[in-house]
């Protein structure tokens, strides 16, 4: 398996405009995480899904975040529109199961917002 | 609720000797514990994990890490460190009724030669 892809691999956009970070989880795994890395506050989980529901947005910053997973292959984290502070490393990661299973992450996307 | 202390932010160990990264955690309940390394520009890489049973959890690399109930600790270990594992290290605990893990903030570890 070629392990959790993301896409775009770097995104460099202009304050105001719409971002879309893709995410192709481990076929078979059944929970997608969305992360983002920061110097000032390190990892946090913004979102997870099970079985393509979304089951806790509690870590999801604003409501220009928005995050979908429309089949069990692909997800989408969106940010409308961005502003500079946004500008991080979000990983998207994925398990077979519950918090007793490894979770797998992709190699993120660098988000620099102008 | 659950959270996990990383309390050094950088380790410096020389190559050869033994390398220690604290993580100390506290959930309700039994705690499933992990290891994640970070390496440049990429994403983060399980290392080991206690799930139940012996304390001393053997993973990748080398690693190993004690699990301690009454210190609520779960230390990684190495007995000989080499110059690429010189990276960032995450411990991140879950409770056995949450989907979601919680990391720790990340100890660099700088392995001169």
């Amino acid at each position: 398996d070629a392990g959790v892809i993301q896409s775009p691999r770097h995104e460099v956009t202009e304050m105001g405009q719409e971002v879309t970070l893709r995410c192709k989880p481990i076929s078979g795994h059944d929970y997608l995480f969305w992360y983002r890395q920061t110097m000032m506050r390190g990892l946090e989980l913004l979102i997870y899904f099970n079985n393509n529901v979304p089951i806790d947005d509690s870590g999801m910053p604003e409501d220009r975040f928005s995050a979908k997973m429309p089949n069990a292959s692909f997800s989408t984290l969106k940010i409308q529109p961005s502003e500079p502070r946004d500008s991080a490393v979000y990983f998207c990661a994925s398990s077979l199961g519950t918090s007793i299973d490894t979770q797998y992450f992709g190699p993120g996307t660098r988000l620099t917002v102008l | 609720a659950q959270s996990v202390a990383q309390p050094e932010d950088q380790v410096n160990v020389a190559e050869g000797n033994p390398l220690t990264v604290k993580c100390t955690y506290s959930v309700s309940g039994n705690p499933y514990l992990f290891w994640y390394v970070q390496y440049p520009n990429r994403g983060l890489q399980f290392l080991l994990k206690y799930i139940t049973g012996d304390n001393l959890v053997k993973g990748s690399y080398g690693f190993e890490a004690e699990f301690n109930k009454s210190q609520t600790s779960f230390h990684l270990k190495k007995p000989s460190a080499l110059v690429s594992d010189s990276a960032l290290y995450f411990c991140a605990v879950a409770g056995y009724n949450t989907d979601k893990l919680i990391f720790g903030t990340g100890t660099r570890l700088q392995v001169f030669p």
